[in-house]
């Protein structure tokens, strides 16, 4: 068990700009999860995989976001015209069942802390 | 519009003490809860969860306490040890509906005084 890896753990951009974060999950695990975490705040939920069919997505996700699990194992979060307001950790979690399963729950991977400046 | 409380930012206690931290929810459809545990530059831990079926639920040190008339939950942590000093975040799911999302709170900094 390696655990969940991110790449990168921190990215500073210039407003406009896009970015696109990478999420490995532990390789057992069919569920994904993205939450964005800003100062202050708890995880916010963004979205989540159940192998590569993107199942439920927040409302926070605006149109300028999109998180892609093509083949089932890793994800990609795609932030397009980064905008000030998107500075925050973002944080990929996996599972082998859903989280409300006390033998499974969410394992978070370290985080990317995007800077936009 | 924050359906899960932690209202104390920060809490400190001396080591060997017991450590409450608390939450209050807003949401009646919520049946899970969970409460992680975060050091600086790491991403959050699972510590320990109850369902509501629950009032109660132990592991080693850590306890949780569901009051689902008062809709509050407690994590004690007895005894308190310098390893504990974390934040501290309390999570609920509303499992009827299905849904795999996490509602967390602003989380509480728990400081352990040797």
């Amino acid at each position: 068990d390696t655990g969940v890896s991110q790449d990168p753990r921190h990215k500073i951009t210039k407003r406009g700009q896009n970015v696109t974060f990478r999420c490995d999950p532990i390789s057992e695990h069919n569920r994904l999860y993205w939450y964005r975490q800003t100062l202050g705040q708890g995880p916010e939920f963004l979205t989540y995989f159940q192998n590569e069919a993107q199942l439920e997505k927040s409302r926070l996700l605006s149109d300028r976001f999109s998180a892609e699990r093509p083949k089932g194992s890793f994800s990609t979060l795609e932030i397009q015209r980064t905008e000030q307001g998107d500075s925050a950790m973002y944080l990929c979690a996996s599972s082998s069942d859903s989280p409300y399963s006390a033998n499974s729950p969410l394992h978070f991977g370290n985080g990317t802390r995007l800077t936009v400046t | 519009d924050q359906q899960v409380k932690q209202n104390s930012p920060s809490l400190s206690v001396q080591e060997g003490r017991i450590s409450i931290l608390n939450c209050d929810y807003t949401n009646s459809m919520f049946d899970y809860f969970l409460w992680y545990k975060k050091y600086p530059a790491e991403g959050p831990t699972f510590l320990i969860s109850i369902s509501s079926i629950k009032d109660k639920n132990e592991d080693g040190r850590f306890t949780v306490f569901l009051n689902k008339s008062a809709k509050h939950l407690s994590l004690h942590i007895v005894p308190s040890q310098p390893g504990d000093s974390a934040v501290y975040f309390c999570a609920a799911s509303a499992s009827n509906f299905g849904n795999e999302k996490l509602t967390f709170g602003t989380g509480t900094r728990l400081t352990i005084i040797p």
